[in-house]
């Protein structure tokens, strides 16, 4: 089955401390997606990034970085000195079989001034 | 401007009332679906389409019923509405396969009592 794994429901920091969010997968397929999405106290969701299981290149954009590691399954998410607007709920999603998609349960990061 | 429009934003309604919620998108996209979003659960996939007439059940189907008549409408009917319904409903599209990021609509928030 494929499932999504989100361990920190809530992490709070002070403004410029770094902070990192886990997500840990489970699937059999072969050929499957990764993604972030966004959602501030606003409630729209937002994409910020995807990775497809051939690519474990790491990627920084910005304050944000990923880390996709196939060997423990994980596809890791850091915000860099993170500021008050980073303050949202971000969830980690899986996507298969090319239409489907499993997100996790979501970490609420609460970023303080 | 490119976007998913939901309706209403806010439903309160008794159970066993049907309700529609309708989704529409002015991309042209062919892929559109919905997601309910309940606390510790993250979002969980109800229905999706991967184009006009064809639709198929994510993992939480049950209660639901959608159509897909037209690429650019989605809607969602509730034929009778229990309380285990009251959530924060979310209609998403995208270009086509899962590897497609999701546009997201504002959400409708329902109540059944």
């Amino acid at each position: 089955a494929q499932k999504v794994t989100q361990a920190q429901t809530e992490i709070s920091v002070v403004e410029k401390e770094d902070v990192t969010l886990d997500c840990v997968y489970e699937t059999r397929d072969t050929t499957y997606y990764l993604f972030w999405y966004k959602q501030p106290p606003s409630g729209e969701l937002v994409f910020l990034i995807r990775r497809n299981s051939f690519d474990e290149q790491n990627e920084i954009s910005g304050r944000y970085s990923w880390n996709f590691q196939k060997s423990t399954s994980s596809f890791n998410f850091t915000i860099t000195a993170s500021q008050v607007v980073d303050s949202a709920v971000y969830f980690c999603a899986l996507g298969w079989l090319g239409y489907k998609l499993s997100f996790g349960a979501g970490t609420t990061v609460t970023v303080r001034a | 401007e490119a976007q998913v429009t939901q309706n209403p934003r806010y439903l309160i309604t008794v159970t066993g009332k049907k309700l529609t919620v309708t989704c529409s998108q002015n991309m042209n996209h062919e892929y559109m679906s919905w997601y309910r979003q309940d606390p510790g659960l993250g979002l969980r996939q109800i229905y999706y389409s991967m184009n006009v007439e064809v639709t198929d059940k994510g993992d939480v189907p049950e209660g639901y019923k959608v159509s897909r008549k037209e690429k650019r409408n989605f809607p969602l009917i509730l034929e009778s509405p229990s309380p285990n319904q009251t959530s924060l409903y979310f209609c998403a599209s995208s270009l086509g396969q899962v590897y497609s990021p999701l546009h997201f609509g504002n959400g409708t928030r329902l109540t059944v009592t």
